[in-house]
């Protein structure tokens, strides 16, 4: 079974604070995404990576960045966390993403900055 | 841009009963994926039932199939038999080249 771990399940933080969100895959997936997730919002991608080293922005990339310098590693990063930033963060991988391939998602992380 | 609309934020279903999950999107390709995701509370959210765009039969699951109208843009899911377990977020998405878009998502209840 594909298997996709985020490091936390929950984490408080406080506005400022450097934050680190970390999701490993074991499958050898090449692509790899952060989703946000938000009542009444939906998934929102706010970054992906089809390589290593390799990044492209999603559609709500402000605040954040992302690193990727193993294939099953990718990390999300919350420079000077706000409160805004308060949601769940989904990460997930696939194997191709131009395709019908399934994407599979890891547990999340409801992160909240006060 | 290629845009997801369920316009079902909640529903709600008898247990045995039959639930359909409405999905609409916005595309000018022809040849395209579709796919329903599952998220339990406070659990991983899972496939439930995918659909390529070029096939014109309607995919099937167990309980779970679609009822997928290409010139709609339209993209169901219906759900019989419907089991406690059912209750959860469902969310419609589409993918051509591009990450996952995903709706916004149709809680769905399900009463015993």
């Amino acid at each position: 079974d594909v298997k996709v771990t985020q490091s936390s399940r929950y984490l408080v933080k406080r506005t400022g604070e450097k934050v680190f969100l970390e999701c490993v895959q074991d499958m050898d997936h090449e692509n790899m995404f952060w989703y946000r997730q938000d009542p009444g919002l939906g998934l929102r991608l706010i970054y992906f990576s089809y390589d290593v080293k390799m990044k492209e922005k999603g559609d709500i990339p402000e605040g954040y960045s992302v690193s990727r310098e193993k294939k099953e590693r990718f990390s999300l990063i919350l420079e000077s966390a706000s409160t805004n930033q308060t949601s769940m963060y989904l990460c997930a991988s696939t194997q191709i993403p131009r395709s019908g391939y399934e994407q599979y998602f890891g547990p999340g992380t409801r992160l909240t900055v006060t | 841009a290629q845009t997801v609309t369920q316009s079902q934020p909640e529903m709600s279903v008898q247990e045995a009963e039959t639930v359909t999950l409405s999905c609409t999107y916005d595309t000018s390709e022809s040849d395209y994926y579709l796919f329903w995701y599952k998220q339990p509370p406070s659990r991983q959210m899972i496939l439930v039932i995918r659909q390529e765009a070029y096939k014109q039969q309607n995919a099937t699951e167990n309980r779970f199939s679609v009822n997928f109208q290409k010139a709609a843009k339209s993209f169901s899911l219906k759900i019989s038999d419907s089991q406690l377990g059912d209750a959860a977020m469902y969310f419609c998405a589409y993918r051509l080249n591009t990450p996952l878009v995903f709706g916004k998502g149709t809680r769905l209840s399900v009463i015993a």
